[in-house]
């Protein structure tokens, strides 16, 4: 089936560096690509969202880019704060009346003071 | 305060013991799921909901069940238990507006001995 996975399951970053999370994705035929962050203990929280017929989308402090072309989904958090370590999950929307959700298995994310 | 509760957020229990676990939601959201979340898997939806009355399979449903019979709530039950369901269950619900800001609960951790 198809599948949304991450190239690094862990990323350690200082603290006012910039983070990139990447994501490849398989199904060419998603329209939404989503981004949420877990922190330990809590449920997955929204971040940001891309239509795939764009290519940046930008939020408070984050930037999502989508190539479509190699299939390639990253976050880019800006100056990265020790409140955002945490496990970000990309995920995708195959459409259709369920607007499923298949999650990819998530990068840790570490911020060192 | 906008959110999605879970009950119990902690639940040891043994095999074959008859278990609900109670999402609710206080956003008036049409839609509703469960996901489980495993080491190595990332999330996995259970079973969703569309609306009151209208429930369907997700990617793992076997040995669940769910009903709607109002709105706010969305109940996940395991008939029999068995140590394979032991996992953090997330419930999740979004507005049909929103298609991809879901909100997530704070999680359920079950054990099945």
């Amino acid at each position: 089936g198809e599948s949304v996975g991450l190239h690094l399951p862990t990323l350690s970053v200082q603290e006012g560096d910039n983070s990139i999370i990447n994501c490849a994705y398989s199904n060419s035929a998603s329209d939404y690509f989503i981004w949420y962050k877990q922190e330990s203990g809590k449920g997955p929280q929204f971040i940001i969202d891309i239509r795939s017929n764009m290519d940046k989308r930008q939020g408070q402090r984050v930037t999502v880019l989508l190539n479509k072309t190699v299939k390639h989904l990253s976050l880019q958090i800006a100056a990265t704060q020790p409140g955002d370590s945490a496990v970000y999950f990309c995920a995708e929307n195959s459409g259709g009346s369920n607007y499923k959700l298949t999650f990819g298995k998530g990068t840790l994310l570490t911020v060192n003071p | 305060e906008a959110q999605v509760t879970q009950n119990p957020r902690y639940l040891i229990t043994v095999t074959g013991k008859k278990l609900t676990v109670t999402c609710s939601q206080n956003m008036n959201h049409e839609y509703m799921s469960w996901y489980r979340q495993d080491p190595g898997l990332g999330l996995r939806q259970i079973y969703y909901s569309m609306n009151v009355e209208v429930t369907d399979k997700g990617d793992v449903p076997e040995g669940y069940k769910v009903s709607r019979k109002e709105k706010r709530n969305f109940p996940l039950i395991l008939e029999s238990p068995s140590p394979n369901q032991t996992s953090l269950y997330f419930c999740a619900s979004r507005s049909r507006a929103t298609r991809h800001e879901q909100f997530f609960g704070p999680g359920t951790r079950l054990t099945v001995l």
